[in-house]
């Protein structure tokens, strides 16, 4: 069965400050997706990134890096230079391939809050 | 392009009382769901649907009714509204595995009273 675990519940930081927001994932199949969404204060999913099992190398785009380590099943999340406009919940999220109904599995997500 | 549209954005109900959440989507996309989202819990699958007049159970069934009778139009009943249903609820569709990634609609705040 497929889990998404994000054990910081809340992270509070003062604007321009870093933030790495921790992801790990549990699968037993070989194929499968990862995601992380943005949910600002108006509630919609906003897309941030997917990544295949196959591809561990980390990406970076504009302020936001993701690091994949297949070895440690972790999917990690980090905000350079925080800014107000950044604070959210931030889910990580898991499909596998063979997953049913093309089922995604969510974190249970973490809020950030960015103070300025 | 509208995407994922649901509807209501917002619904109070009484417990008891029966209601339909409204999800259409406009590329043609096959697979289509409903999740709840409830604090610290993410979003859970209700009810999933891989085809029109194909559907089956998520993680949290229990109360709700699907059917799918278009391939654009995926509605969610609820048959006797309980304050545990109160949450807020996303339809997400998309085409094939998750390689392709998903489009949610912007969700619908429920509060049962």
């Amino acid at each position: 069965a497929q889990k998404v675990t994000q054990a910081q519940t809340e992270i509070s930081v003062v604007e321009k400050e870093d933030v790495t927001l921790d992801c790990v994932y549990e699968t037993r199949d070989t194929t499968y997706y990862l995601f992380w969404y943005k949910q600002p204060p108006s509630g919609e999913l906003v897309f941030l990134i997917r990544r295949n099992s196959f591809d561990e190398q980390n990406e970076i785009s504009g302020r936001y890096s993701w690091n994949f380590q297949k070895s440690t099943s972790s999917f990690n999340f980090t905000i350079t230079a925080s800014q107000v406009v950044d604070s959210a919940v931030y889910f990580c999220a898991l499909s596998e391939a063979k997953a049913a109904g093309n089922k995604l599995t969510f974190g249970g997500g973490t809020r950030v809050l960015v103070k300025p | 392009n509208a995407g994922v549209t649901q509807t209501p954005k917002f619904q109070v109900l009484k417990t008891g009382q029966s209601m339909t959440l409204q999800c259409a989507q406009d590329m043609n996309h096959e697979y289509m769901s409903w999740y709840r989202q409830d604090p610290g819990m993410g979003l859970r699958l209700i009810h999933y649907s891989v085809g029109a007049g194909i559907t089956d159970q998520g993680e949290v069934p229990n109360g709700y009714n699907v059917s799918r009778s278009t391939t654009e139009d995926f509605p969610l009943r609820l048959l006797s509204a309980a304050p545990s249903q109160t949450s807020v609820y996303f339809c997400a569709s998309s085409w094939g595995q998750g390689a392709n990634g998903y489009t949610f609609g912007s969700g619908t705040r429920l509060t049962v009273v």
